[in-house]
């Protein structure tokens, strides 16, 4: 089965910009979407198809996707963004929806 | 509005039976695959099962990790997907959410989910 690989935690100092990876085989050739979510609340799709925003998501949220490897990147980091945050890719070959293990980011 | 409610959580014995709903409005449900995700403590999301649409014959998945013990159903008639879980585990406790399918392979809504406890 496909597995997407999330560093547990990534820390950013307020202002500055966060980058969280999510590492798969090949996963350039999927289409990756990032999920924040909250402590006590249902997740929120914050980047969609490698680098869309959803409308309502700021401009600081982007993303990139080459090779092994995508890229969720957080710019001007804000007490606001620490929450959990997942990569997700449909595996075809399974016909299964896959999620990394989740990235918990610290404004600090 | 989007909106989806999941219901029918609680407390349950290992090797017991629950059946969770979601009670989706604001879309046009009958054309939507829906899908569940559940949540445990201290873990990450994980995909619990997807049911497509009429059109495409209500064909279902299910990872590994349900397989078998899980089956998902949709009324289109009541705008309502279900859960039904049998032969819990402790480790199937989680909170329990269903989400919709957008175009493409990502989920764009999500209910408040439910807690489902599987304890003696």
């Amino acid at each position: 089965s496909y597995v997407l690989t999330q560093p547990p935690s990534v820390s950013v100092a307020p202002g500055k910009t966060a980058r969280i990876t999510c590492g798969g085989n090949n996963i350039g050739s999927k289409s990756v979407h990032w999920y924040q979510q909250k402590p006590g609340q249902a997740p929120v799709l914050v980047v969609y198809d490698d680098s869309d925003r959803p409308s309502g998501i700021p401009e600081r949220f982007s993303g990139s996707n080459s090779g092994n490897t995508a890229t969720l990147t957080i710019s001007r980091g804000e007490a606001g963004d620490e929450a959990d945050y997942y990569c997700q890719v449909w595996d075809s070959s399974s016909d299964h929806w896959v999620f990394g293990g989740g990235t918990k980011l610290t404004v600090l | 509005e989007v909106q989806l409610v999941e219901s029918g959580g609680g407390l349950v014995q290992p090797g017991g039976s629950l059946k969770l709903s979601c009670a989706a409005s604001g879309f046009t449900f009958s054309g939507s695959p829906m899908h569940w995700v559940r949540l445990a403590s201290g873990k990450g999301l994980e995909w619990v099962g997807r049911i497509r649409s009429k059109a495409d014959n209500y064909a279902t998945a299910y990872p590994a990790s349900v397989k078998g013990r899980f089956t998902i159903s949709r009324d289109d008639s009541k705008n309502t997907a279900y859960l039904q879980m049998n032969s819990l585990r402790t480790e199937d406790t989680a909170v329990y959410y269903c989400t919709r399918q957008a175009i493409g392979d990502l989920f764009v809504s999500w209910g408040q989910g439910t807690l489902v406890t599987v304890s003696s």
